[in-house]
Parts: structure tokens; C-alpha cells; sequence
């Protein structure tokens, strides 16, 4: 059974940092894409990073570019996401999602971890 | 901002049929990206729907399907459940942000 299992949400600081992890199990971790894929309170869902299954691609929304990192540790079956420069907009729930394929779709998620950003 | 587009919410009766569309545009349908469908209750982990346009993943029932054509994508729901109340996003591929793009959801109320 596939689970994947998020932590490292908190509430921070504007101009704060802080990294999410993402444990995975019951997959080949190494051979799947990740993402994050997150919802900001009364909003929809916003994709805002991707990982290649090696870690040696990685991709990022606009909105988010220069300040989030998104790296993987395949021996730990671990997803992570390094944000920095918090703002009150980084405040929402943010998902692990496994890519069934290169530019399709995702076939599991995990149930989140919230981060709010505030003073 | 989404770039594909949704009404932000139908309702219907049990048993009723209704229809949530997508639109989107010739960097993401229109260049042949598939078209993926999420339901999800906030606060808890989205579950894919339909993939490939058209699919539907094990144990998802029969009463959910989907299409797409041209620039646009439809999905539909039949037999409408009390249980199928929830939010729903459309979702592929963008080749102009190079990246994946999400609906603006739609939620179903069952009357």
C-alpha cells in the first residue's frame, strides 16, 4: 500500500525558513517524479515544485521560484522542500503527491502539513 | 491564477446528472497534454478521479467519467450521491510555464 506521510509544518515568521518532508513507502521510491502541490486557505490546489525520480531535474512554479528547493534522499525514501524568505501568501497545506509518469498525472497523495506564515 | 477554468460550483438532486467543465487553452490541451480529475475534501488527501482524459483508476465507480476535446474537458457524474459531495479540480500539463496546472475547482453540493 502506497503512503505517503508529510511533516515539518509550523507556524513561522515572515522571512522565516522552513523544511517539509514527505516519508514514502509501499513504492519504488527512486522511480517516481515527486511534487508539492499545496492549497492556501478558501483557495484551490497550486502545483509548485517537482523532483525527478534520480533528483537530478527539478522544476518550479513561477510564483515560487528562487525561494523553495525541492531535493529527494532516495536511500531514506524521503521527499523534502527547503522553504526560505516566508510570506504571509506560503501560508497553506501543503501535499506530497507521487507523478504517475513524466508530465501526466498523480496517483497518491498525503494528507499534508499546514504552514502558516505570521507575525 | 489558473490557467484552466471551472465554474466554481454545481448542485444537484441524488440520482441527477451533472456535467463540470474545464477549459484551457493551446499550450496545455491544445498541445495533446491529457486532462487529469481530483476529488477533494479540504483538509484531507485529493483522490485522483479519471487519468489519461478518459480512465478510470481501480475501484473508482462507473458513474464517474470523463472526456476531453480540443481546448476544453468535461467531467460527469451520474446517479448523483450524497457521497460525492466535495471539491473537484481538472489538472495537466503547460508547456508555455513549463509546469503542471490545476483547475479552479468546482464544488458539488447534492441538494
Amino acid at each position: 500500500e502506497v503512503q505517503l506521510l508529510e511533516s515539518g509544518g509550523g507556524l513561522v515568521q515572515p522571512g522565516g525558513s522552513l523544511r517539509l518532508s514527505c516519508a514514502a513507502s509501499g513504492f519504488t521510491f527512486s522511480s517516481y517524479a515527486m511534487s508539492w502541490v499545496r492549497q492556501a486557505p478558501g483557495k484551490g490546489l497550486e502545483w509548485v515544485s517537482g523532483i525527478s525520480g534520480s533528483g537530478g531535474r527539478t522544476y518550479y512554479a513561477d510564483s515560487v521560484k528562487g525561494r523553495l528547493t525541492i531535493s529527494r534522499d532516495n536511500s531514506k525514501s524521503t521527499l523534502y522542500l527547503q522553504i526560505n524568505t516566508l510570506r504571509a501568501e506560503d501560508t497553506a497545506l501543503y501535499y506530497c503527491a507521487k507523478g504517475y509518469d513524466v508530465l501526466t498525472h498523480f496517483d497518491f497523495w498525503g494528507q499534508g502539513t499546514l504552514v502558516t506564515v505570521s507575525s | 491564477q489558473s490557467v484552466l477554468t471551472q465554474p466554481p460550483s454545481l448542485s444537484g438532486a441524488p440520482g441527477q446528472r451533472v456535467t463540470i467543465s474545464c477549459t484551457g487553452s493551446t499550450s496545455n490541451f491544445g498541445a495533446d497534454f491529457d486532462v487529469h480529475w481530483y476529488q477533494h475534501l479540504p483538509g484531507t488527501a485529493p483522490k485522483l478521479l479519471i487519468y489519461g482524459n478518459s480512465n478510470r483508476p481501480s475501484g473508482v465507480p462507473d458513474r464517474f467519467s470523463g472526456s476531453k476535446s480540443g481546448t476544453s474537458a468535461s467531467l460527469a457524474i451520474t446517479g448523483l450521491q450524497a457521497e460525492d459531495e466535495a471539491d473537484y479540480y481538472c489538472q495537466s500539463y503547460d508547456s508555455r510555464l513549463s509546469g503542471y496546472v490545476f483547475g479552479t475547482g468546482t464544488k458539488v453540493s447534492v441538494l
